[in-house]
């Protein structure tokens, strides 16, 4: 199977600044690794992924960086905002096709104050 | 394009009691997924089809517990006899070849 560790659980910015959060996972065939931002009482939301034939992806303000070596993964909010305060879930699956047998990380509160 | 859509959206049973819940995926995604999340914790695997057939069904509590998406479109994951540690959303995703789409779940309390 595969673990997913994500840290830190609860993160606490100031706008304008960076966040960033951490996730490791033990299966090294391991090949699709999405993030997921979550509001409460909604579903999660793919925001950004990566897939292991990359080593860098950035959509807007989003950096997620993939280190395959030290099965470690992680994502990188810049210039954040109060709309950026959500569940961020990390998670990773050895995929095929249209099979995505996600392993999600506990998840990380982030809060952005003005 | 519609979401994946679930009903109901929020469950209060007592214990003991069973609860269906539906999902419709997105149009023209053969994978279906069923995930349980618990307050304030990620989304946990249940079991998932590849249209009609049953992939994975190795975290689903089979004695109480069980899943069916006889045309290969809408599924339902029916618990009998809930307990209180199956307080918790319950979340209907699905997928084509490319990422994971989420519904946005069934609140079950179980008192």
């Amino acid at each position: 199977g595969e673990q997913v560790e994500q840290l830190p659980s609860i993160l606490r910015v100031q706008e304008r600044s960076s966040a960033s959060i951490n996730c490791t996972y033990e299966n090294s065939a391991s090949n699709y690794f999405p993030w997921y931002k979550q509001e409460p009482g909604e579903n999660p939301k793919l925001i950004i992924d990566i897939r292991s034939n990359m080593e860098r992806k950035q959509i807007q303000g989003l950096i997620v960086l993939l280190d395959k070596k030290a099965k470690r993964f992680s994502l990188h909010i810049t210039d954040t905002q109060p709309a950026d305060s959500a569940m961020y879930f990390c998670a990773a699956s050895k995929s095929g096709g249209s099979n995505y047998k996600l392993t999600f990380g506990k998840g990380t509160l982030l809060t952005v104050t003005p | 394009e519609a979401g994946v859509t679930q009903s109901p959206r929020y469950a209060v049973l007592q214990e003991g009691q069973a609860v269906s819940f539906w999902c419709d995926p997105i149009s023209g995604h053969d994978t279906l997924y069923w995930y349980q999340q618990p307050r304030d914790q990620g989304p946990q695997l249940l079991v998932y089809f590849r249209d009609e057939a049953v992939i994975d069904n190795s975290q689903l509590p089979s004695d109480r517990f069980s899943a069916v998406r006889p045309k290969g479109t809408n599924s339902t994951l029916k618990i009998q006899s809930a307990k209180q540690g199956d307080t918790a959303t319950y979340l209907c995703a699905s997928s084509p070849p490319g990422a994971v789409f989420f519904g946005k779940g069934t609140r079950l309390t179980v008192v």
